[in-house]
C-alpha cells in the first residue's frame, strides 16, 4: 500500500505570499493518478488539480500542479483570502487514498 | 450543474446497520462515471468507501469490504451505501462524489453528512 506524506502540516503566510505544498509518495506513482483537493472548514474537498498538473474546470492559475515519480507539489502564486483552507492530494493505486492533509493558515 | 445530496439517519446505535443515499440532480447515472462514497474523520482523515458503476459493478476499500455494500438505482438517480455492524470507529462525515475512470479524482461531491455511532 502506497502511503501519501504532506508537508507542511501547516502553512502560516500572508495574503500574496507564495504557497508551496508538499505531496510525497511512498514509491513511485504515475502522475495521471494524482490529484488536489482545497476543503474549507464545513464543506465538501473541491477538485483543484488532476493528473498531477491540470486545473479542474473552472480554477485559476494562480493554482498549479507538478512533479512526478515520489514527489509532487502544490503552488499557489499569490495567496488571496479565500484561499486559506486545508489542501489534500490523493492517489489512485490499487485504490484511491489520501493525503494527512495541508493547513495553509493566516499569520 | 452536477449536484449530490445524501440523506440518512445521524444517529446509527452501535452493532446496527448505517444506511445512507445520495441523490444526483442534473446528470444521469446512467450516462457514467463511477458513483462512490467517501468518509472523514479528524482521527485518520479522508478515507475512500468504495464505488459503482451504472451497470452495478461495485469497487470497494479492501479494509472495509466484508461490511459495506454500494447499490443503484438508476431509475430514481440515486445511489445507496450499507455499512452493517457499526462501532464508534465508523463514525464520520460522509460524502457521495462523482469519480472519473479509475477514481483518479472525484469532481463532484455532495455537502457531506454527519453519522454518529451512539447508544
Amino acid at each position: 500500500e502506497i502511503v501519501l506524506t504532506q508537508s507542511p502540516g501547516t502553512l502560516s503566510l500572508s495574503p500574496g505570499e507564495r504557497a508551496t505544498l508538499s505531496c510525497r509518495a511512498s514509491q513511485s506513482v504515475s502522475s495521471s493518478h494524482l490529484a488536489w483537493y482545497q476543503q474549507k472548514p464545513g464543506q465538501a474537498p473541491s477538485l483543484l488539480i488532476y493528473g498531477a498538473s491540470t486545473r479542474a474546470t473552472g480554477i485559476p492559475d494562480r493554482f498549479s500542479g507538478s512533479g512526478s515519480g515520489t514527489d509532487f507539489t502544490l503552488t499557489i502564486s499569490r495567496l488571496e483570502p479565500g484561499d486559506f483552507a486545508v489542501y489534500f492530494c490523493q492517489l489512485y493505486d490499487s485504490s484511491p487514498t489520501f493525503g494527512q492533509g495541508t493547513k495553509v493558515e493566516i499569520k | 450543474q452536477v449536484q449530490l445530496q445524501e440523506s440518512g439517519p445521524g444517529l446509527v446505535r452501535p452493532s446496527e446497520t448505517l444506511s445512507l443515499t445520495c441523490t444526483v440532480s442534473g446528470f444521469s447515472i446512467n450516462n457514467g462515471y463511477y458513483w462512490g462514497w467517501i468518509r472523514q474523520t479528524p482521527e485518520k482523515g479522508l478515507e475512500w468507501i468504495g464505488s459503482i458503476y451504472p451497470t452495478g459493478t461495485t469497487y470497494y476499500n479492501p479494509s472495509l469490504k466484508s461490511r459495506i455494500t454500494i447499490s443503484v438505482d438508476t431509475s430514481q438517480n440515486q445511489f445507496s451505501l450499507r455499512v452493517k455492524s457499526v462501532t464508534a470507529a465508523d463514525t464520520a462525515v460522509y460524502y457521495c462524489a462523482r469519480s472519473s475512470a479509475g477514481f483518479y479524482y472525484s469532481e463532484y461531491w455532495g455537502q457531506g453528512t454527519l453519522v454518529t455511532v451512539s447508544s
